[in-house]
């Protein structure tokens, strides 16, 4: 398998512009995550599935964003309007549906995006 | 809540050196606990997991921690630094109430690694 692949790899926009990132996670994992890296907060969960369904989005730090995942292969992490404080690396990562000890999320390599 | 914290933001060491990096969690329900490597651009890899197993746990690439009830920590030990080690460790943090796959994450400990 080719791992979590993301999309793109790196990203710059201009305030108010809507972005999309994208996200395929590994093949016949249960579990999606999306992620956010900043220097100032760290790694931060924004939100998971289970299934395709949102499980817990407590993360989602405004309503400007906004994640979906319409089938268990894609998934995609939409910010409108963008802000140059959405500065940061996102990541997404799967996990396949295991007991807890045996659990392990696999993270593609990010998108870097850049607001200016 | 459950939360980790990582002393120190940067660690540096001389290749052959024993490798320390520190981390104390806080939960009120037994944790599960992660370490995590980020090499530069790449995503995050599972180095080892605790999951209320054996309280040593050996990991890949040399690596291992020892999960300490009674000081809350899980600290990452390798005998002899490698040039390769070189990368940025994040400690984890999961509980069985929000379920182990919903990680809390530490700032980081950017490991430096001298000739």
């Amino acid at each position: 398998d080719a791992g979590v692949i993301q999309s793109p790899r790196h990203e710059v926009t201009e305030m108010g512009q809507e972005v999309t990132l994208r996200c395929k996670p590994i093949s016949g994992h249960d579990y999606l995550f999306w992620y956010r890296q900043t220097m100032m907060r760290g790694l931060e969960l924004l939100i998971y599935f289970n299934n395709n369904v949102p499980i817990d989005d407590s993360g989602m730090p405004e309503d400007r964003f906004s994640a979906k995942m319409p089938n268990a292969s894609f998934s995609t992490l939409k910010i409108q309007p963008s802000e140059p404080r959405d500065s940061a690396v996102y990541f997404c990562a799967s996990s396949p549906l295991v007991s807890g000890v045996d659990t392990e999320a696999f993270f593609g390599q990010g998108t870097r995006l850049t607001v200016v | 809540a459950q939360s980790v914290t990582q002393l120190g933001s940067h660690v540096s060491v001389s290749e052959g050196a024993l490798v320390l990096l520190r981390c104390n969690y806080s939960s009120s329900v037994p944790p599960y606990l992660f370490w995590y490597v980020q090499y530069p651009n790449q995503g995050l890899q599972l180095l080892l997991k605790y999951t209320s197993a054996a309280t040593l746990v050996k990991g890949i690439n040399g690596f291992e921690a020892e999960f300490k009830k009674s000081e809350t920590s899980f600290h990452l030990t390798k005998p002899s630094a490698h040039m390769s080690d070189a990368a940025e460790y994040f400690c984890a943090v999961s509980d069985r109430n929000t379920g182990f796959q919903k990680l809390v994450f530490g700032t980081g400990t950017r490991l430096l690694v001298s000739p």
